[in-house]
């Protein structure tokens, strides 16, 4: 079975702060990377795809990744209460289908 | 622009009852998806469709069944309905049979049963 982790949280960090968000996965062979953003009742929205290792950055958020490590992170600069929403971090299964396995998501509160 | 369009978006079932989802997509993806999330659960998945005719079982299949109706449609059915499935049922697709594109979601069906 494959593993997805993220850190239990929640998480809470002030307005403005950044806020980083870490998830380890087992799948050494994973190839594409994502996180998703989930506001409380509402459905999953991507917020970043990654593919390769180091860096990507879109606006405010910056997602970086370590194949060797098996780690992938999501970091949110000048957090903003609107950020305040559960991450789940999706990591694609290798092999020839096309799943996704998740991890349970961790919780952010950002405080004005 | 539509997206991942489900229905209904709440139902409410008495024990041993039938229903099922229904889930479109407007955005000519090949594969489709059902997962359920429960508190503490995370996402999960039911059964997925990587392509038009296609079906295959996900991480918790049992107690349900789904179709592929064409490229654009995917529904779950609970044949008997239990107090275990009572949870938010998630439809996505994605334009990539490889899975190593973006799933989209829909707004979900919330799902109680009695």
């Amino acid at each position: 079975q494959k593993e997805v982790e993220q850190n239990s949280g929640p998480l809470s960090v002030p307005e403005g702060a950044i806020a980083s968000l870490n998830c380890t996965y087992s799948d050494r062979g994973s190839q594409s990377f994502f996180w998703y953003r989930q506001y409380s009742g509402k459905s999953p929205e991507l917020i970043m795809s990654i593919y390769s290792n180091g860096d990507k950055e879109d606006g405010r958020f910056t997602a970086q990744l370590n194949k060797a490590s098996q780690y992938v992170s999501l970091l949110i600069r000048d957090s903003q209460p609107s950020d305040s929403a559960t991450y789940l971090c999706a990591v694609r299964d290798t092999g020839a289908n096309s799943k996704l396995t998740f991890g349970k998501g961790i919780t952010l509160s950002v405080r004005p | 622009n539509a997206g991942v369009t489900q229905t209904p978006k709440f139902q409410v079932l008495k024990t041993g009852q039938s229903m099922t989802l229904q889930c479109a997509q407007d955005m000519n993806h090949n594969s489709m998806y059902w997962y359920r999330q429960d508190p503490g659960m995370g996402l999960r998945l039911i059964y997925y469709s990587a392509s038009e005719g296609t079906t295959d079982k996900g991480e918790v299949p049992n107690g349900y069944n789904v179709s592929r109706l064409n490229k654009r449609e995917f529904s779950l059915r609970l044949e008997s309905a239990a107090p275990s499935q009572t949870s938010v049922y998630f439809c996505a697709s994605s334009s990539s049979p490889t899975g190593d594109k973006p799933q989209h979601f829909g707004d979900g069906t919330r799902l109680s049963i009695l």
